[in-house]
This record gives C-alpha cells, sequence and structure tokens, in this order.
C-alpha cells in the first residue's frame, strides 16, 4: 500500500537558519509528489508538486525540494528561515483510484521559528 | 473568485445529532474530496466524487455520507453523530488536467460531545 512517512513531528529553528524537512514514500509507479503548508486555523496552500523532470523544484516563499527515487525521498528545504513560515508542513504523494488520483498525505511537521 | 468554500466554520454537536457540511468551488472543477484532520494523523480520505451525480468511498467512510447533485457543491453529512467523529473537516477540489494539485477549503472544526 502506498504511505508516505514524515519522520520529524516538531522541528524549531532560529530565525534565518536553514531548514530542511523529511519526507519518504512508498508507491510502485513514478509518483507525483507535493508539499503543502497548512498556517494555524487556515486551510493548506500548495508550495511546489513534482511529477518529471528536473529532480530540483522550486516553489513559493522561498522553498525548494528535491526529489531522490533512490532513496524514496522529496525532502523540503529553505536557505533562510522567516518568522512567518512557523506552521505545520505536510507531504503528499498522488496515488492513482479508479479515475481519480487521490492524495495520500503524510502525518506532518509542525515548525516553530525561535526569534 | 472565492475558490472552495466550507460552512459553517465551527459546529458542536450532541452525539447522536445530524448535521450536514457544504463545500462549494466556483472553478469548476470536475473533482471534489471531503478529509478529516486529526491530530498527528495527517489528512484522512473520507469520500471523494469524480464529477456531478458520482460519489465513492475514500480511506475512513464510516459514519459519513455524501453527495454531489450540483456540480459546484459536494455535501458531507453525519447521520448520528459519535465522540469519535470530532475532528476538522476539510474540502478540496481539483481540475481535470494532470497536474493533480487539490484546492483546499479553509475547514470546519466539529465538535461532538
Amino acid at each position: 500500500a502506498q504511505s508516505v512517512t514524515q519522520p520529524d513531528i516538531h522541528i524549531t529553528v532560529s530565525e534565518g537558519a536553514s531548514l530542511e524537512l523529511r519526507c519518504n514514500y512508498s508507491y510502485g509507479a513514478t509518483p507525483y509528489l507535493f508539499w503543502y503548508v497548512q498556517s494555524p486555523g487556515q486551510g493548506l496552500q500548495l508550495l511546489l508538486k513534482y511529477f518529471s523532470g528536473d529532480t530540483l523544484v522550486q516553489g513559493i516563499k522561498g522553498f525548494e525540494a528535491e526529489f531522490k527515487r533512490s532513496q524514496s525521498s522529496f525532502n523540503l528545504r529553505k536557505p533562510s528561515v522567516h518568522w512567518s513560515d512557523a506552521a505545520e508542513y505536510f507531504c503528499a504523494v498522488a496515488i492513482s483510484s479508479g479515475s481519480a488520483r487521490q492524495l495520500t498525505f503524510g502525518s506532518g511537521t509542525q515548525l516553530t521559528v525561535l526569534p | 473568485n472565492a475558490g472552495v468554500t466550507q460552512t459553517p466554520k465551527f459546529r458542536v454537536l450532541k452525539t447522536g445529532q445530524s448535521m450536514t457540511l457544504l463545500c462549494a468551488q466556483d472553478m469548476n472543477h470536475e473533482y471534489m474530496y471531503w478529509y478529516r484532520q486529526d491530530p498527528g494523523m495527517g489528512l484522512r480520505l473520507i469520500h471523494y466524487s469524480v464529477g456531478e451525480g458520482t460519489t465513492a468511498k475514500g480511506e475512513v467512510p464510516d459514519g459519513y455520507n455524501v453527495s454531489r447533485l450540483k456540480k459546484q457543491n459536494f455535501l458531507l453529512g453525519l447521520e448520528s453523530a459519535a465522540p469519535s467523529q470530532t475532528s476538522v473537516y476539510f474540502c478540496a477540489s481539483r481540475g481535470q488536467g494532470k497536474s493533480y494539485e487539490q484546492y483546499f477549503g479553509p475547514g470546519t472544526r466539529l465538535t461532538v460531545t
């Protein structure tokens, strides 16, 4: 069965420090991968996505992610974190189910940013 | 363009009561989804629809029913609420293109006492 693992439940970084959030997936076919961000009390907003081609993808708000097939990973990075990046981050993989491609989500990583 | 909207934003129910959550999208999307979000479990798919008049079960469908009578609306019903259904519910939609990107509503926080 398809699954997404985010091994870090909670990460704390200082403002201006670099950030890496880990995501590992289990899926037999070519994955379609996503990172979403959820600010407190809000819905989910798409940060970036990977379908094919260049394995380093750029997203909004200065985020990027690298797809590594050999490691089944799709880690999210940002070189310098801002206080406004404090939120919960979800990795997801699109799986094929009949005529609909459903999203399977990881359990999320809560990011705290220290001043 | 409002995107995906959900009504209501908050609701408190007593065990055994019923209610309907409404999701509306103005992007002419074919696909619509209902998720529940619980701490430490991410989002889990309850039901989804691939077009007007169609519905299908997701990962956690028990205790819920859905209807898609109009393309722009997707209703989630709880016939007899249970405390285990206390959660935050999100609706999402996507178009037919191959991006598979889903657009999410702001959520409904439901408490069942």
